[in-house]
Protein backbone atom coordinates (compact mmCIF):
# COMPACT_ATOMS: atom_id res chain seq x y z
CA UNK A 1 0.00 0.00 0.00
CA UNK A 2 1.17 3.49 -0.64
CA UNK A 3 2.09 6.04 1.95
CA UNK A 4 -0.09 8.38 0.05
CA UNK A 5 -2.78 8.71 -2.57
CA UNK A 6 -3.80 11.44 -5.15
CA UNK A 7 -6.25 11.21 -7.96
CA UNK A 8 -3.89 12.19 -10.76
CA UNK A 9 -6.79 14.21 -12.29
CA UNK A 10 -6.53 16.20 -15.11
CA UNK A 11 -9.11 18.50 -13.23
CA UNK A 12 -11.12 21.35 -15.35
CA UNK A 13 -13.03 24.12 -13.52
CA UNK A 14 -14.24 27.38 -14.69
CA UNK A 15 -12.83 30.55 -13.60
CA UNK A 16 -14.37 31.20 -10.32
CA UNK A 17 -15.30 27.53 -9.17
CA UNK A 18 -14.86 26.30 -5.91
CA UNK A 19 -11.79 23.58 -6.20
CA UNK A 20 -11.55 20.48 -3.89
CA UNK A 21 -7.81 18.41 -4.43
CA UNK A 22 -7.30 15.47 -1.95
CA UNK A 23 -5.00 13.19 -1.06
CA UNK A 24 -5.23 9.78 1.23
CA UNK A 25 -2.62 8.77 3.75
CA UNK A 26 -1.53 5.12 5.21
CA UNK A 27 -0.62 5.57 8.68
CA UNK A 28 -2.46 7.71 11.47
CA UNK A 29 0.71 8.35 13.14
CA UNK A 30 1.67 11.02 10.22
CA UNK A 31 1.24 14.43 11.87
CA UNK A 32 3.08 17.10 9.23
CA UNK A 33 1.09 17.61 5.61
CA UNK A 34 2.04 19.68 2.91
CA UNK A 35 0.35 20.77 -0.58
CA UNK A 36 3.10 22.16 -2.96
CA UNK A 37 2.14 24.02 -6.23
CA UNK A 38 4.04 23.37 -9.52
CA UNK A 39 3.99 25.24 -12.42
CA UNK A 40 4.96 23.49 -15.43
CA UNK A 41 8.70 23.48 -16.33
CA UNK A 42 9.10 24.60 -12.70
CA UNK A 43 10.08 22.86 -9.49
CA UNK A 44 7.02 22.34 -6.72
CA UNK A 45 6.76 25.41 -4.46
CA UNK A 46 5.55 24.94 -0.55
CA UNK A 47 1.61 26.81 -0.72
CA UNK A 48 1.03 25.53 3.08
CA UNK A 49 1.53 23.05 5.51
CA UNK A 50 -0.31 21.74 8.51
CA UNK A 51 0.37 19.85 11.75
CA UNK A 52 -1.71 17.25 13.13
CA UNK A 53 -5.53 18.04 12.27
CA UNK A 54 -7.64 20.85 11.64
CA UNK A 55 -8.13 23.79 9.42
CA UNK A 56 -5.42 26.52 8.26
CA UNK A 57 -6.56 29.61 5.97
CA UNK A 58 -4.37 31.71 3.65
CA UNK A 59 -5.89 33.61 1.65
CA UNK A 60 -8.13 31.54 -0.87
CA UNK A 61 -6.58 28.47 0.13
CA UNK A 62 -7.68 26.55 2.98
CA UNK A 63 -5.88 22.89 3.89
CA UNK A 64 -7.88 20.73 6.01
CA UNK A 65 -6.81 17.45 7.76
CA UNK A 66 -9.03 14.56 8.89
CA UNK A 67 -7.37 11.92 10.66
CA UNK A 68 -9.98 9.87 11.61
CA UNK A 69 -10.16 9.10 8.16
CA UNK A 70 -6.45 9.88 7.15
CA UNK A 71 -7.87 12.51 4.31
CA UNK A 72 -6.07 15.86 3.59
CA UNK A 73 -7.80 18.55 1.42
CA UNK A 74 -7.06 21.76 -0.10
CA UNK A 75 -9.43 24.16 -1.47
CA UNK A 76 -9.20 26.77 -3.39
CA UNK A 77 -11.94 29.81 -3.55
CA UNK A 78 -13.05 32.03 -6.79
CA UNK A 79 -10.56 29.69 -8.55
CA UNK A 80 -8.29 32.02 -11.04
CA UNK A 81 -6.60 30.77 -14.36
CA UNK A 82 -3.25 31.71 -13.02
CA UNK A 83 -4.02 28.20 -10.38
CA UNK A 84 -3.82 26.19 -13.51
CA UNK A 85 -0.69 23.72 -12.18
CA UNK A 86 -0.14 20.55 -10.45
CA UNK A 87 -0.70 20.90 -6.84
CA UNK A 88 1.36 18.30 -4.90
CA UNK A 89 0.41 16.51 -1.56
CA UNK A 90 3.64 15.88 0.99
CA UNK A 91 3.68 14.23 3.96
CA UNK A 92 6.50 14.05 6.63
CA UNK A 93 6.68 10.16 7.56
CA UNK A 94 9.79 10.91 10.25
CA UNK A 95 11.76 9.06 7.98
CA UNK A 96 14.63 10.47 5.82
CA UNK A 97 12.50 12.92 3.54
CA UNK A 98 8.82 13.72 2.23
CA UNK A 99 6.76 11.10 0.65
CA UNK A 100 4.95 13.21 -2.19
CA UNK A 101 1.15 11.91 -4.03
CA UNK A 102 1.63 12.21 -7.60
CA UNK A 103 0.04 15.18 -7.76
CA UNK A 104 -3.76 16.46 -9.69
CA UNK A 105 -3.43 18.59 -12.68
CA UNK A 106 -5.49 21.72 -12.39
CA UNK A 107 -7.04 23.81 -15.26
CA UNK A 108 -8.84 26.83 -14.45
CA UNK A 109 -10.82 27.88 -17.63
CA UNK A 110 -11.49 31.97 -18.50
CA UNK B 1 13.24 34.08 -7.17
CA UNK B 2 15.14 30.94 -6.53
CA UNK B 3 17.71 30.27 -4.29
CA UNK B 4 18.58 26.72 -5.54
CA UNK B 5 19.78 26.48 -9.16
CA UNK B 6 19.97 23.84 -11.31
CA UNK B 7 21.75 23.44 -13.94
CA UNK B 8 21.35 22.28 -17.43
CA UNK B 9 17.53 22.97 -17.79
CA UNK B 10 17.78 20.70 -20.50
CA UNK B 11 19.81 17.46 -21.48
CA UNK B 12 19.99 15.51 -24.51
CA UNK B 13 22.62 13.05 -24.53
CA UNK B 14 23.42 9.75 -25.96
CA UNK B 15 23.35 5.97 -24.51
CA UNK B 16 26.67 5.50 -22.73
CA UNK B 17 27.89 9.04 -21.77
CA UNK B 18 28.94 10.40 -18.20
CA UNK B 19 26.68 13.37 -17.41
CA UNK B 20 26.88 15.48 -14.30
CA UNK B 21 23.47 17.71 -13.16
CA UNK B 22 24.42 20.24 -11.09
CA UNK B 23 22.97 21.77 -8.06
CA UNK B 24 23.73 24.57 -5.94
CA UNK B 25 21.92 26.85 -2.83
CA UNK B 26 22.97 29.31 -1.59
CA UNK B 27 20.55 29.46 1.31
CA UNK B 28 22.86 27.59 3.86
CA UNK B 29 20.76 24.59 4.21
CA UNK B 30 22.14 21.12 6.09
CA UNK B 31 19.41 18.89 4.21
CA UNK B 32 19.70 18.41 0.43
CA UNK B 33 17.87 16.14 -1.90
CA UNK B 34 17.45 14.57 -5.20
CA UNK B 35 14.16 13.84 -6.70
CA UNK B 36 13.12 11.81 -9.83
CA UNK B 37 9.99 12.95 -11.39
CA UNK B 38 8.02 11.34 -14.41
CA UNK B 39 4.92 12.56 -15.91
CA UNK B 40 1.70 11.64 -13.70
CA UNK B 41 3.59 10.04 -11.16
CA UNK B 42 4.94 10.87 -7.41
CA UNK B 43 8.15 12.38 -6.68
CA UNK B 44 10.70 9.39 -6.00
CA UNK B 45 13.67 9.80 -3.68
CA UNK B 46 17.09 8.82 -5.23
CA UNK B 47 19.75 10.36 -2.74
CA UNK B 48 19.75 12.99 0.17
CA UNK B 49 22.37 14.31 2.62
CA UNK B 50 22.20 15.64 5.61
CA UNK B 51 25.81 17.43 5.72
CA UNK B 52 29.17 17.61 4.21
CA UNK B 53 30.54 13.83 3.32
CA UNK B 54 27.06 12.89 4.54
CA UNK B 55 25.07 11.31 1.28
CA UNK B 56 22.73 8.55 1.40
CA UNK B 57 20.30 6.63 -1.32
CA UNK B 58 17.07 6.84 -1.30
CA UNK B 59 13.94 5.15 -1.55
CA UNK B 60 14.08 4.24 -5.53
CA UNK B 61 17.07 2.69 -6.57
CA UNK B 62 19.25 4.78 -9.08
CA UNK B 63 22.41 3.76 -10.88
CA UNK B 64 23.39 7.72 -9.99
CA UNK B 65 25.95 9.14 -7.43
CA UNK B 66 26.04 11.70 -5.63
CA UNK B 67 28.83 13.88 -3.65
CA UNK B 68 28.78 16.36 -1.05
CA UNK B 69 32.21 18.19 -0.20
CA UNK B 70 30.65 21.53 0.35
CA UNK B 71 27.23 23.16 2.08
CA UNK B 72 26.42 24.21 -1.25
CA UNK B 73 26.77 22.04 -4.01
CA UNK B 74 24.99 18.61 -3.79
CA UNK B 75 25.95 17.24 -7.80
CA UNK B 76 24.59 14.48 -9.45
CA UNK B 77 26.51 11.49 -12.07
CA UNK B 78 25.57 9.02 -14.13
CA UNK B 79 28.37 6.98 -14.92
CA UNK B 80 26.89 5.67 -18.28
CA UNK B 81 23.64 7.20 -19.30
CA UNK B 82 20.90 5.03 -20.55
CA UNK B 83 17.08 5.46 -22.39
CA UNK B 84 15.88 4.43 -18.91
CA UNK B 85 17.47 7.20 -17.23
CA UNK B 86 14.92 9.61 -19.19
CA UNK B 87 12.97 11.65 -16.35
CA UNK B 88 12.82 15.05 -14.69
CA UNK B 89 15.49 15.33 -11.90
CA UNK B 90 15.08 17.62 -9.02
CA UNK B 91 16.61 19.20 -6.70
CA UNK B 92 15.82 20.31 -2.81
CA UNK B 93 17.06 21.91 0.64
CA UNK B 94 15.77 22.27 4.00
CA UNK B 95 17.00 24.31 6.42
CA UNK B 96 16.65 21.89 9.86
CA UNK B 97 15.40 24.55 12.11
CA UNK B 98 12.52 24.78 9.97
CA UNK B 99 11.99 21.26 10.03
CA UNK B 100 11.15 19.09 6.70
CA UNK B 101 8.49 21.40 5.31
CA UNK B 102 10.82 24.06 5.02
CA UNK B 103 11.74 22.72 1.31
CA UNK B 104 13.45 24.77 -1.62
CA UNK B 105 13.00 23.06 -4.94
CA UNK B 106 14.95 23.92 -7.70
CA UNK B 107 13.96 24.56 -11.41
CA UNK B 108 14.80 21.18 -12.48
CA UNK B 109 16.57 18.82 -15.02
CA UNK B 110 14.94 17.64 -17.97
CA UNK B 111 16.69 14.80 -18.88
CA UNK B 112 16.55 12.95 -22.30
CA UNK B 113 18.76 9.96 -23.62
CA UNK B 114 18.91 9.00 -26.58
Amino acid sequence: QKEVEQDPGPLSVPEGAIVSLNCTYSNSAFQYFMWYRQYSRKGPELLMYTYSSGNKEDGRFTAQVDKSSKYISLFIRDSQPSDSATYLCAIDTGRRALTFGSGTRLQVQP
Amino acid sequence: EADIYQTPRYLVIGTGKKITLECSQTMGHDKMYWYQQDPGMELHLIHYSYGVNSTEKGDLSSESTVSRIRTEHFPLTLESARPSHTSQYLCASSDRDRGSYGYTFGSGTRLTVV
